[in-house]
């Protein structure tokens, strides 16, 4: 089944913790972002891939760092989380042929 | 910079009304334009996908058009359902090519649909 997935789906930690969240997906698509979701200022996206090793800041990258390594993974990064990065984050890869995105399930991060 | 407005952001019908949904945008220089659903707390869902070459795609009981010039699209939902019920987004993708992030969707903020039996 195509799809794309992202670990953990809930996450609460504490201000300056390094996480990392996962996306993985399994349609060999080349083109990939991070987009958080919050309430009145709806999805915005924070990095994207348009390949191995190709990585662009979006509207909002500050405070998040991605890397490339493989063509199905795309971490996202926090180094030292702040409480305005609680948010709802969702991965998401897009085909080459139509363009068509496809999301992940969602992250639900809180930051204390 | 391209902004993206839906129009209502809220809507409460009963089931079994065909409905339409309004998506503008400012700049018609697009590439394509997608339609999502989503569920609360969930991820999105493509509905429907329109290349800037066509004027409406259709799956199922959903038909999405596009005018390019006037800078809008719409969702026309028939019979609708209590399934139905859920957040309704549309993207725009800028042209190939053209500076300013040709490859940031820009989202609306959603409409959200409630449909009662």
């Amino acid at each position: 089944e195509a799809q794309v997935t992202q670990n953990p789906r809930y996450l609460i930690t504490v201000t300056g913790k390094k996480l990392t969240v996962t996306c993985s997906q399994n349609m060999n698509h080349e083109y990939m972002s991070w987009y958080r979701q919050d309430p009145g200022l709806g999805l915005r996206q924070i990095y994207y891939s348009m390949n191995v090793e190709v990585t662009d800041k979006g509207d909002v990258p500050e405070g998040y760092k991605v890397s490339r390594k493989e063509k199905r993974n795309f971490p996202l990064i926090l180094e030292s989380p702040s409480p305005n990065q609680t948010s709802l984050y969702f991965c998401a890869s897009k085909g080459q042929v139509h363009y068509e995105q496809y999301f992940g399930p969602g992250t639900r991060l809180t930051v204390t | 910079k391209q902004e993206v407005t839906q129009i209502p952001a809220a809507l409460s019908v009963p089931e079994g009304e065909n409905l339409v949904l309004n998506c503008s945008f400012t700049d018609s220089a697009i590439y394509n334009l997608q339609w999502f659903r989503q569920d609360p707390g969930k991820g999105l869902t493509s509905l429907l996908l329109i290349q800037s070459s066509q004027r409406e795609q259709t799956s199922g009981r959903l038909n999405a058009s596009l005018d390019k010039s006037s800078g809008r699209s719409t969702l026309y939902i028939a019979a609708s359902q209590p399934g139905d019920s859920a957040t309704y987004l549309c993207a725009v993708r800028g042209e190939k090519g053209r500076s300013g992030g040709s490859y940031i969707p820009t989202f609306g903020r959603g409409t959200s649909l409630i449909v009662h039996p």
